[in-house]
């Protein structure tokens, strides 16, 4: 079936430390995949995603790229911030609406 | 994309209270839907709601505590029924304007029961 398994937290780092947070799916066909990002007492907000395979997103120094021979996604940020203390969550499109991780919570200390 | 206000942002509620959470969106979008989040965890699909026919339910949510309206295309409400503290929980509005593309939020209510 369809499925997102990311790694557990809680993460916690030092600033400027380097962030990597593993996601693999399991779906049909080729999905897209995306990373979420909830911020303390918001909604979730789209942070990059990827619609094939190779494919690299980007976006606020966070990267991941789709990597289709072992259906991972991984997210990485080489030197994390105390503002990026949020909640990922990993997401692809193998179904309607999309499948999620169970989120992994990181905190960024100063 | 799509802009999704919700509201109300948060709420204290009696127990056995009814509450009615609104999104609106800027565009007509055929797909949205109603999550939970509870405290410290993920997102769990509480229902599909379809223009012009009743939501789709999934297992574990029933109608008559998650009554659900989508009266057009750019509106819909979730009103939480009869409630306990169980419910106290984040609830969230979702569409997804494409098939196969990313779902957009709303901000989330954050609603405690006392």
């Amino acid at each position: 079936g369809n499925s997102v398994t990311q790694m557990e937290g809680p993460v916690t780092l030092s600033e400027e430390a380097f962030l990597t947070i593993n996601c693999t799916y399991t779906a049909t066909g080729y999905p897209s995949l995306f990373w979420y990002v909830q911020y303390p007492g918001e909604g979730l907000q789209l942070l990059l995603k990827a619609t094939k395979a190779d494919d690299k997103g980007s976006n606020k120094g966070f990267e991941a790229t789709y990597r289709k021979e072992t259906t991972s996604f991984h997210l990485e940020k080489g030197s994390v911030q105390v503002s990026d203390s949020a909640v990922y969550f990993c997401a692809h499109t193998g179904n309607t609406p999309l499948v999620f991780g169970k989120g992994t919570r990181l905190s960024v200390i100063a | 994309s799509a802009v999704i206000s919700q509201k109300p942002s948060r709420d204290i509620c009696q127990r056995g209270t009814s509450l009615t959470i609104q999104c609106q969106v800027d565009s007509q979008v055929t797909m949205m839907f109603w999550y939970r989040q509870q405290p410290g965890q993920s997102l769990t699909l509480i229902a599909t709601a379809n223009q012009g026919s009743e939501a789709t339910y999934e297992s574990g949510f029933v109608i008559d505590k998650f009554p659900i309206s989508r009266p057009n295309l750019t509106f819909s409400t979730l009103t939480v029924s009869n409630m306990s503290p169980e419910d106290s929980s984040i609830y969230l509005c979702s569409v997804v304007p494409r098939l196969n593309t990313e779902a957009f939020f709303g901000q989330g209510t954050r609603l405690t029961v006392v």
